[in-house]
C-alpha cells in the first residue's frame, strides 16, 4: 500500500534556529497537508498545498509541494519553544478522499 | 478550537463494558472520519461517512460500531474491546466536492481498555 516516510523522526533545537522536515512517498499525491499536534490534542491543521511546485506560507512556517509530486517539505523559521510538538504529512490522491499519514517528527525546542 | 468536538476526552473500559464517543463539528461539512492513533504508528483510518452514507470500513473490527445521524454528528459505539484498542481516537471532517478538501481534527479521546 501507499506508505509516507517523514523524516526525521525526532529533533531537538536551539530556540532561533531553522527547522526543516520533509514527507517522501513513491505514489503522486494531489494534495499535500502539515498538521502540529500537541500532547493530548488532535492534529491542527498548518498548512494545505494543492498544486505541484506550490510554495505556501503561515507566519515562521513555510511548506512546498515538490515538483514531483511525491514528496513535501515543511521549514520553521527562528523557532521558539511553543514549535514544540509533533509534525505530521499527508497525502491525498485526488478522488480517494483518504489521506495517508506520515509517521510524524517529534521537534523539542531547547531555550 | 477547530470547530470539531470530541467527547469524552478520556475514557477507561474494561473488556467486557459497551461504551460510545461522541463527535460534532461545527463547520457545515458534509464528510465526516474516524482515525485511530497509536503510538509510533501513522493515524488509522477507521470509517468514513459521505452525507450521512458509510462510504468505508477500513477493515475494522466489528467490535467498533459507527454512526452517523446527522451531517454534524458522528457516533463510534464500543463493545468487547481488546487492550491493543487502547489509543487516541480521532473524529475530523471536510467539505467534499469542493475544490479543496481538508480535514479538520477534534481534539480525541484517549481510550484505555483494561
Amino acid at each position: 500500500g501507499q506508505q509516507l516516510n517523514q523524516s526525521p523522526q525526532s529533533m531537538f533545537i536551539q530556540e532561533g534556529e531553522d527547522v526543516s522536515m520533509n514527507c517522501t512517498s513513491s505514489s503522486i499525491f494531489n494534495t499535500w497537508l502539515w498538521y502540529k499536534q500537541d500532547p493530548g490534542e488532535g492534529p491542527v491543521l498548518l498548512i494545505a498545498l494543492y498544486k505541484a511546485g506550490e510554495l505556501t506560507s503561515n507566519g515562521r512556517l513555510t511548506a512546498q509541494f515538490g515538483i514531483t509530486r511525491k514528496d513535501s517539505f515543511l521549514n520553521i523559521s527562528a523557532s521558539i519553544p511553543s514549535d514544540v510538538g509533533i509534525y505530521f504529512c499527508a497525502g491525498e490522491t485526488s478522488g480517494t478522499y483518504k489521506y495517508i499519514f506520515g509517521t510524524g517528527t517529534r521537534l523539542k525546542v531547547l531555550a | 478550537e477547530t470547530g470539531v468536538t470530541q467527547t469524552p476526552r478520556h475514557l477507561v473500559m474494561g473488556m467486557t463494558n459497551k461504551k460510545s464517543l461522541k463527535c460534532e463539528q461545527h463547520l457545515g461539512h458534509n464528510a465526516m472520519y474516524w482515525y485511530k492513533q497509536s503510538a509510533k504508528k501513522p493515524l488509522e483510518l477507521m470509517f468514513v461517512y459521505n452525507f450521512k452514507e458509510q462510504t468505508e470500513n477500513n477493515s475494522v473490527p466489528s467490535r467498533f460500531s459507527p454512526e452517523c445521524p446527522n451531517s454534524s454528528h458522528l457516533f463510534l459505539h464500543l463493545h468487547t474491546l481488546q487492550p491493543e484498542d487502547s489509543a487516541l481516537y480521532l473524529c475530523a471532517s471536510s467539505q467534499k466536492g469542493g475544490a479543496t478538501e481538508t480535514q479538520y481534527f477534534g481534539p480525541g479521546t484517549r481510550l484505555l481498555v483494561l
